[in-house]
């Protein structure tokens, strides 16, 4: 299994610009999320699903938008990216949001700088 | 709602002396509680898990941490440092209800001297 897969690594948007963030899991999990980590603060949710067709907001939902047509993929688009969306996002995937205590996988994360 | 404190934001000590990572939370439900580090440039590797079985729980490279109810504290553990245990430090409190999601301490950077 490959496990949870993010791309880019790494990527430098101008201001305005869109992009979109991939990411997939190949272990049939249910659940997938997006974080953003930012110095100090720990990891912050933005948006998760809890299955294909089925998304909500996290915590910092504000410029981002997500979708989920399949159980593998969960990509993540920045609608007109801003300075403040500078930081490093990892995508997360577990078993099942029923069921507590499921540990969740994270990808390798993309580290992405708007200027 | 829940919300996780992590007491320390830098702890530093010496090559094979203990270590104390301390974690308190608050959650409306019973709460599955988790440690993650992170080493740098890298993602998050799960350590241990409480996940209302066993208050002590073991982990990976001889962590643990104990659960204390009465104490709402979930403090990470390990009895002697490896200069390989560098990095920084997540504890995650995650509930029953609402969005499911993981909520994240600001973390703990842990630093070994040699």
């Amino acid at each position: 299994n490959a496990g949870v897969t993010q791309t880019p690594k790494f990527q430098v948007l101008k201001t305005g610009q869109s992009m979109t963030l991939q990411c997939a899991q190949d272990m049939n999990h249910e659940y997938m999320s997006w974080y953003r980590q930012d110095p100090g603060m720990g990891l912050r949710l933005i948006h998760y699903s809890v299955g294909a067709g089925i998304t909500d907001q996290g915590e910092v939902p504000n410029g981002y938008n997500v979708s989920r047509s399949t159980t593998e993929d969960f990509p993540l688009r920045l609608l007109s990216a801003a300075p403040s969306q500078t930081s490093v996002y990892f995508c997360a995937s577990s078993y099942s949001t029923g069921s507590r205590g499921y540990e969740q996988y994270f990808g390798p994360g993309t580290r992405l700088t708007v200027t | 709602a829940q919300s996780v404190t992590q007491l320390d934001s830098h702890v530093s000590v010496s090559e094979g002396t203990p270590v104390l990572l301390r974690c308190n939370y608050s959650s409306s439900y019973s709460p599955s509680l988790f440690w993650y580090v992170q080493h740098p440039n890298k993602g998050l590797q799960l350590l241990l898990k409480y996940t209302s079985a066993a208050t002590l729980v073991k982990g990976i490279n001889g962590f643990e941490a104990e659960f204390k109810k009465s104490e709402t504290s979930f403090h990470l553990t390990k009895p002697s440092a490896h200069m390989s245990d560098a990095a920084e430090y997540f504890c995650v409190v995650r509930s029953g209800g609402g969005a499911d999601g993981l909520t994240f301490g600001k973390g703990t950077h842990l630093i070994i001297q040699p």
